[in-house]
């Protein structure tokens, strides 16, 4: 397995622009997770689906953020307006129920000018 | 939920042992200690888990003290290629698909040629 995938692996894009990160889990894996990593807040957990239902969004900033999983092999984050704010790397990690390790992909390094 | 802490940073010479301590002095019986790794511009990777005995693995080695208040992971012959920041999970991602892995501020380490 090519591990979790995700795509773009950059993004730079203007304020008010909408923006879609996207999510490949491994092939198998039925809990996904999309963090957020900054300097100042370091890692957050935004959202985390269980067989493609989410479980818990508490952690998505507000409501210019939004989520989904449309199946078992493909996720979306969806920023819209983007803010100079939101610029940071986003992580997407996928695990198997009964797992004791979640896997995460490379990152999608957005930066909003 | 137990919370933890690391020192936000250690040095240790290539070659030798570091040695990464974590408090959990809340932790409760059935609560695992999870240790990930972020390695500068990759995705966290999973390095072990324990309960209460001690564990070992190709990766690590994790000593948990007898009350389970604190553990201590260990990187038996550090290379550079260990420098990164290294994560003790507080415990609310036990079982992946219902709950939540989350992280704290981790300790940075530097292997020191």
């Amino acid at each position: 397995d090519a591990g979790v995938i995700q795509s773009p692996r950059h993004e730079v894009t203007e304020m008010g622009q909408e923006v879609t990160l996207r999510c490949k889990p491994i092939s198998g894996h039925n809990s996904l997770f999309w963090y957020r990593q900054t300097m100042m807040r370091g890692l957050e957990l935004l959202i985390y689906f269980n067989n493609n239902v989410p479980i818990d969004d508490s952690g998505m900033p507000e409501d210019r953020f939004s989520a989904k999983m449309p199946n078992a092999s493909f996720s979306t984050l969806k920023i819209q307006p983007s803010e100079p704010r939101d610029s940071a790397v986003y992580f997407c990690a996928s695990a198997r129920t009964g797992d004791t390790e979640a896997f995460f992909g490379q990152g999608t390094r957005l930066t909003v000018v | 939920d137990a919370k933890t802490t690391q020192p936000p940073s250690m040095d240790c010479a290539e070659g030798r042992a570091a040695n990464l301590p974590c408090n959990h002095s809340t932790i409760s019986g059935n609560e695992y200690v999870y240790w990930y790794r972020q390695i500068h511009s990759q995705g966290p990777q999973y390095i072990i888990h324990g309960l209460k005995n001690n564990e070992t693995n190709e990766m690590a080695s994790l000593i948990i003290t007898e009350d389970r208040k604190s553990s201590t992971l260990i990187l038996p012959h550090a290379t550079l290629r260990d420098t990164a920041v290294y994560y003790c999970i507080p415990p609310e991602g036990v079982n992946f698909g219902n709950e939540k892995l989350t992280f704290g501020t981790g300790t940075r380490l530097t292997i020191i040629p």
